[in-house]
């Protein structure tokens, strides 16, 4: 059974904290995505990646938040400076070609920033 | 750009009972249209989704949806629910220009015994 994997699922850290969270894409998917939700946004894409390369960051806060995909199986998402406003639940999707096909999601990691 | 808008935020049903759930949409050409589920503490997971043809789609877990053009609306039934339907449904709708999956806030529904 193919799925999404996201470590950690919990992070509680300090505002100024540099913050690292891992996304492990279904094998042969080459479309990732990240979402950010929070009760009063919703659902917002961050960014999301083709083939390992960014085709759209424009949700991303750029001064603090990085996105990469070192590898076909591995997608990060970096908040250095973290603060309490990055408190979120962050979801990491993929899927194949692109955003009008199916998206399969992971749990999500629950961020605190305190 | 396109939207999705659905008004209801919270729905209670009775288990058994028939369900719609409400989507509306706005973009200038055929959109594709999606309905997704969010039980507590998981991801989202694909219902179903209209691309084009038959506008009576049916999904998973016993969904179907419906897409009006006149209306612009997608609304999503099922005609019995089970308790284990209890969850945050989504609603979205990708278009073409933006490239994007954009989505509604949800409507969180609770199934009554």
């Amino acid at each position: 059974d193919a799925r999404v994997t996201q470590t950690p699922r919990h992070k509680v850290t300090e505002m100024g904290q540099e913050v690292t969270m891992r996304c492990q894409p279904i094998l042969g998917h080459n479309t990732v995505f990240w979402y950010r939700q929070t009760m009063m946004q919703g659902l917002e894409l961050l960014a999301y990646f083709r083939n390992r390369a960014p085709l759209d960051d424009s949700g991303m806060p750029k001064d603090r938040f990085s996105a990469e995909m070192p590898d076909a199986t591995l997608a990060t998402l970096k908040i250095q400076p973290s603060e309490p406003r990055d408190s979120a639940v962050y979801f990491c999707a993929s899927g194949s070609q692109g955003p009008q096909n199916e998206q399969y999601f992971g749990p999500g990691t629950r961020l605190t920033v305190t | 750009a396109q939207s999705v808008t659905q008004p209801d935020i919270h729905i209670t049903v009775s288990e058994g009972a028939s369900l719609e759930l409400r989507c509306n949409y706005s973009y200038g050409a055929t959109p594709y249209l999606f309905w997704y589920v969010q039980s507590p503490g998981q991801g989202l997971q694909l219902l179903l989704k209209y691309f084009s043809g038959d506008t009576l789609v049916q999904g998973i877990k016993g969904f179907e949806a419906e897409f009006k053009r006149s209306q612009s609306s997608f609304n999503l039934r099922k005609p019995s629910v089970h308790w284990s339907d209890a969850a945050e449904y989504f609603c979205a709708v990708y278009g073409g220009a933006t490239n994007k999956l954009i989505f509604g806030t949800g409507t969180l529904l609770a199934v009554q015994p």
